[in-house]
């Protein structure tokens, strides 16, 4: 079975530092990959996707993530984070084919910005 | 609008009440999902449709849970003699083509409290 890891619960940073949430997951095969952002009382808005290819994506507001497959990780980046992206974070993956609707989302990455 | 929208937001039950919640994808979409959200976790799924279909309802916790689309459109999940542990948000997604890994587009939640 598929599952991911978001190892820090908890992060704070000073508005305009930058930003790495990490992500690892684990599955037999390159899953497909997501990042999701969830802001209180919102639902679930997707920030970026990796599906093959070039395995740095652009999202949306700024953020990138790396598709490491040595290190079966997914991180997400800001280079100079706003204090609009407090929110919490989510890793999500998906399987590489048959049943590929399924998204296993990790616990979360809860952002803190300090003005 | 033009999202997914659910209702009720907020529902408050007595243990032992039934509830039924709401999904209104967006127009068009083949898929919707169902996810359930605990608190301090990650969207954990629960079941899913193409149109009125129900392919997969391997992530309902019980024989409580029973989930409908009858005209492949609005959809709703319904609780029935509802326990303090069915307390979480209750996420719905829809997703617009029947194949591939598109997507997700999600609700803002409906937030089910269980006293």
């Amino acid at each position: 079975a598929q599952s991911v890891t978001q190892p820090d619960i908890h992060i704070t940073v000073s508005e305009g530092a930058s930003l790495e949430l990490r992500c690892n997951y684990s599955y037999g095969a390159t899953p497909y990959l997501f990042w999701y952002v969830q802001s209180p009382g919102q639902g679930l808005q997707l920030l970026l996707k990796y599906f093959s290819g070039d395995t740095l994506v652009q999202g949306i507001k700024g953020f990138e993530a790396e598709f490491k497959r040595s290190q079966s990780s997914f991180n997400l980046r800001k280079p100079s984070v706003h204090w609009s992206d407090a929110a919490e974070y989510f890793c999500a993956v998906a399987p590489s084919g048959a049943g590929s609707y399924q998204l296993t989302f990790g616990k979360g990455t809860k952002l803190s910005v300090i003005p | 609008g033009a999202g997914v929208s659910q209702s009720p937001r907020y529902k408050v039950a007595k243990r032992g009440q039934d509830v039924a919640l709401r999904c209104d994808p967006i127009s068009g979409h083949v898929s919707l999902f169902w996810y359930q959200q605990a608190l301090g976790q990650g969207p954990e799924f629960l079941t899913y449709f193409q149109n009125e279909a129900q392919l997969d309802k391997s992530g309902l916790p019980s024989d409580r849970f029973f989930a409908e689309r009858p005209e492949g459109s609005v959809s709703t999940l319904k609780i029935q003699r509802t326990q303090q542990e069915d307390s979480a948000v209750y996420l719905c997604a829809s997703r617009g083509v029947m194949g591939g890994p598109n997507e997700q587009f999600f609700g803002p939640g409906t937030r089910l409290t269980v006293l």
